[in-house]
């Protein structure tokens, strides 16, 4: 399965202020995905960051807060805009294994996460 | 819609011992996969088994097996023999088949494995 490198692992960020999470796959992969975990809680679709293409975001999350890039088939940003209190989370890359699995799923793999406390 | 429920929020098993952790799951699609996902206190989710809807036989990886019960639409995972190592939360989550990409996960559940 593909290797997922985030960045940062972890941080403490000021209020009103932005962060970009990093995420290095090493393999090309048509589409990656951004997944939040709020504290206690399980995991949510952000969005799905395909390249060449403006990323697609699942209901309730919006450009302005979190935009996407997606520059090459190995890498994309999230960045969490003018962030408060609500947005500490562990926020999480993954991507779709491109060979199935032997049960012939192609199973989700997630990066390490990147775990933000926002004060 | 898609719906995932996990209703134990802790567990506690003593190691080498086996344990069940509870999902059951509501769809209306008449195709689907169900995974569950290990999540230390690192953070990062580990795939650990997967069960297609279709799948005549319960899913096994090693001491993981899922119990599939598509008439009470339940996929429970057991672990055999407990390890520390296994202390963990686990989550359970499905997709639409050949849409994996799409998960929709339980809350979880916190295994905690003592010596």
């Amino acid at each position: 399965s593909a290797v997922i490198s985030q960045k940062p692992s972890r941080d403490i960020c000021q209020r009103g202020t932005s962060l970009t999470i990093q995420c290095q796959v090493d393999s090309q992969v048509t589409m990656m995905f951004w997944y939040r975990q709020q504290p206690g809680q399980s995991l949510t679709l952000i969005a799905t960051a395909n390249q060449g293409s403006e990323a697609t975001y699942e209901s309730g999350f919006v450009i302005d807060k979190f935009p996407i890039s997606r520059p090459n088939l190995t890498f994309s940003t999230l960045t969490v805009s003018n962030m408060s209190p609500e947005d500490s989370s562990i926020y999480l890359c993954s991507v779709e294994d491109t060979v199935p699995n032997h049960s012939g799923a192609n199973v989700l793999t997630f990066g390490a996460g990147s775990r933000l406390t926002v004060l | 819609a898609q719906k995932i429920t996990q209703t134990q929020p802790g567990m506690f098993v003593q190691e080498k011992e086996a344990v069940t952790l509870d999902c059951t799951y509501d769809t209306s699609d008449p195709s689907y996969g169900l995974f569950w996902y290990k999540q230390p206190s690192s953070g990062e989710m580990i795939f650990l088994i997967y069960q297609g809807s279709y799948d005549q036989q319960n899913a096994t990886e090693g001491r993981y097996s899922l119990n599939f019960q598509k008439a009470r639409k339940s996929a429970n995972l057991v672990i055999s023999a407990s390890q520390l190592g296994d202390s963990a939360m686990y989550f359970c989550a499905m997709s639409r088949v050949r849409v994996y990409s799409t998960l929709t996960f339980g809350k979880g559940t916190m295994l905690l494995v003592s010596p």
